[in-house]
């Protein structure tokens, strides 16, 4: 499969506690998006990145969240002291530049 | 500021009967549209844009600069089409675009 791919699928934790997501973007895609989608509304963008810089991140992004891309390729994505607010699908998608994006799966996060 | 609004969270049509999704946007700038699919348990994937007029799966949209509008349309709806769609509003910054604006989505049912 050469889509993009999110790991993992389904995330169930406490409040308080961190977690972190990984996406692998298609090969050779050098722009890398997270979006957040919750229950009735379309995916919110969060921040994205060219290769490895990070050139934007929303203000829905509060400082609880850090997002990372090493050497361009894959990124990951963690939520410190998770909030019951945090509940949500958090997409990532990739794109060569200025064209389609691709979105992955999806993680399902869940705050108990 | 840049929105996208589609009206109908719900759209029920029979087989054969024409749909049309509606889809206006708010935007200064020259945007680009798309409309994005989800069908059951699969990843969000681009339909069509409007820079490419093309004609998939039997849907054309049309972009109507004066009244900010992006409607999707299809002649002869057929129960494969069933599925969540979102209009997608893409800015230009830097001499390219990137982030994605999504509407709330319109769940499409086409009933036998």
């Amino acid at each position: 499969d050469t889509g993009v791919s999110q790991d993992p699928r389904h995330k169930i934790t406490k409040r308080g506690q961190n977690v972190t997501f990984r996406c692998d973007p298609i090969s050779e895609h050098n722009r890398l998006y997270w979006y957040r989608q919750t229950l009735g509304q379309g995916p919110e963008f969060l921040t994205y990145f060219q290769n490895e810089a990070q050139l934007e991140k929303s203000r829905l992004l509060s400082d609880r969240f850090s997002a990372e891309r090493p050497k361009g390729s894959f990124s990951t994505l963690e939520i410190q002291r998770t909030e019951q607010g945090d509940s949500a699908m958090y997409l990532c998608a990739s794109s060569p530049t200025s064209d389609t994006q691709y979105f992955g799966p999806g993680t399902r996060l869940t705050v108990l | 500021a840049q929105r996208v609004t589609q009206p109908e969270k719900l759209l029920s049509v029979f087989k054969g009967a024409p749909v049309e999704l509606k889809c206006n946007y708010s935007y200064s700038g020259s945007p680009e549209l798309f409309w994005y699919v989800q069908y059951s348990r699969q990843r969000l994937q681009l339909l069509l844009r409007h820079i490419s007029r093309e004609s998939i799966k039997g849907f054309t949209a049309d972009l109507n600069k004066g009244e900010t509008s992006f409607h999707l349309k299809k002649p002869f709806a057929q129960e494969e089409d069933s599925a969540m769609y979102y209009c997608a509003l893409s800015g230009w910054s830097g001499g390219s675009n990137y982030k994605l604006t999504f509407g709330k989505g319109t769940l499409l049912t086409v009933n036998p």
